[in-house]
């Protein structure tokens, strides 16, 4: 089975930057995602990393070791609305379509 | 309009009764899913179906049936609704040919008293 770790919750100001860790043991590596959760709405894709490194999308970059099986989701420039819920999330298995998801980083971003 | 739709977006009923909550979609994926999402738990998968002929149990099924009647359509029942099912409840769709990236619809809080 998939094994996720996450801080459960972060605190940070407005305008700066904040890096949310997820750690994972996989018996099949094919991808790790991040999604964003508001309160209440449906979690919304982030981002998805195949290959180890960092990308780049706007405000937000999300970065994987596979050889450490971790990543990390990098905010900058934090706004009052990037207060939310972060899942991690990774394939169930070898060339699984179901995911398996970490339980979230509820981030509050404070002024 | 929305890709990924959920009826009914809030349900209070009563233990025993039986429920059926309902997922559409216009993103003519064929894979789709029923989640359940409790406090500091995360998303729990329940049932996951990759076409109409295809129906699989998730995680956390007992209690739980399905229908997909549809390519965009699935359904996920209480056959006899506890206190313990209380919960916000999502469906998802996702596309193979890409990243499996899941779309989720907008949820269902169920609250069963």
């Amino acid at each position: 089975g998939q094994n996720i770790d996450q801080p459960t919750e972060m605190t940070a100001t407005e305008g700066a930057i904040v890096q949310i860790n997820c750690t994972y043991q996989t018996s099949g590596f094919n991808g790790l995602f991040w999604y964003q959760q508001h309160a209440g709405e449906a979690p919304t894709f982030l981002s998805y990393n195949v290959l180890d490194g960092l990308e780049e999308k706007g405000r937000f970059s999300s970065f994987l070791s596979r050889s450490k099986g971790y990543s990390y989701l990098l905010l900058k420039e934090l706004q009052m609305k990037d207060s939310a819920s972060y899942l991690c999330a990774v394939p169930s298995g070898a060339g699984s379509y179901q995911l398996t998801f970490g339980k979230g980083t509820k981030l509050s971003v404070i002024p | 309009d929305a890709d990924v739709t959920q009826t009914p977006r809030n349900r209070i009923t009563k233990t025993g009764k039986r429920i059926m909550l309902e997922c559409s979609q216009t993103k003519g994926h064929d894979r789709m899913y029923w989640y359940r999402q409790d406090p500091g738990l995360g998303l729990q998968l329940i049932y996951y179906s990759f076409d109409v002929k295809d129906i699989n149990k998730g995680e956390i099924s007992d209690g739980y049936s399905v229908s997909r009647q549809a390519q965009a359509k699935f359904s996920l029942s209480l056959e006899s609704a506890i206190p313990n099912q209380t919960a916000l409840y999502f469906c998802a769709t996702s596309d193979p040919t890409g990243s499996n990236e899941q779309f989720f619809g907008p949820g269902t809080r169920l609250t069963v008293l």
